[in-house]
């Protein structure tokens, strides 16, 4: 267990719709990543936040957001959901905004869009 | 712009043996972290090992261990003694360290690894 609570674990919606993703770093941790894996895209870095802030953006798309909670609380809102949106979405927290921290993940939210 | 190439899709090896999974980088940062990841069938991403560029020693953590080899640009993980439950997907990652740089990792394609019992 990596101390990243991520919910919900599963998610099926229909395209067209907004869903949001919700994760909880570990204890301590300020900086949180979100990132993406398909089976044509692979792994890819959406986004960063630090102590609230947005600190790095990847490959997001601008239907996707997210923000970092005062409580260090994370979500992910996806909409207008289309087809190509389905992947297991990860969260991932470390202490420090950068550097060698390392990066523990949640068990992932897996999105099928119908 | 930062690269991670990992070649071999999928690899087997005999239960109890060692294997190599490879992988090779491509950066302009002057320091950077490499790390693996180990993600089994269940889906969670588990972190393994980690070397930063400057570390004159090879990383090892266990059972695993990091080849780096700075002027090729490789870092391959080897695995020892392997077990069942060593099948997995293997990630190989990267992230620039100096100033500038943020923590986000670059991931490769992955290498499927099967332990034969």
């Amino acid at each position: 267990d990596s101390g990243v609570t991520q919910t919900p674990k599963h998610l099926i919606t229909a395209t067209g719709q907004r869903v949001t993703l919700r994760c909880s770093p570990r204890s301590g941790d300020l900086s949180v990543y979100w990132y993406q894996q398909s089976l044509d895209q692979g792994l890819q870095f959406l986004i960063q936040y630090y102590n609230g802030e947005e600190r790095a953006k990847g490959n997001i798309l601008e239907r996707f957001s997210a923000q970092q909670f005062p409580d260090l609380h994370s979500e992910l809102n996806l909409s207008s959901l289309e087809l190509g949106d389905s992947a297991l979405y990860f969260c991932a927290s470390s202490a420090q905004e950068a550097g060698l921290s390392k990066q523990y993940f949640g068990p992932g939210t897996r999105l099928t869009v119908t | 712009a930062q690269k991670i190439t990992q070649t071999q899709p999928g690899m087997f090896v005999q239960e109890k043996e060692a294997v190599t999974l490879d992988c090779t980088y491509d950066t302009s940062d002057p320091s950077y972290g490499l790390f693996w990841y180990k993600q089994p069938s269940s889906g969670e991403m588990i972190f393994l090992i980690y070397q930063g560029s400057y570390d004159q020693q090879n990383a090892t953590e266990g059972r695993y261990s990091l080849n780096f080899q700075k002027a090729r640009k490789s870092a391959n993980l080897v695995i020892s003694a392997s077990q069942l439950g060593d099948s997995a997907m293997y990630f190989c990652a990267m992230r620039g360290i100096g100033s500038g740089n943020t923590g986000k990792l670059i991931f490769g394609q992955g290498t499927t690894l099967q332990v034969k019992p």
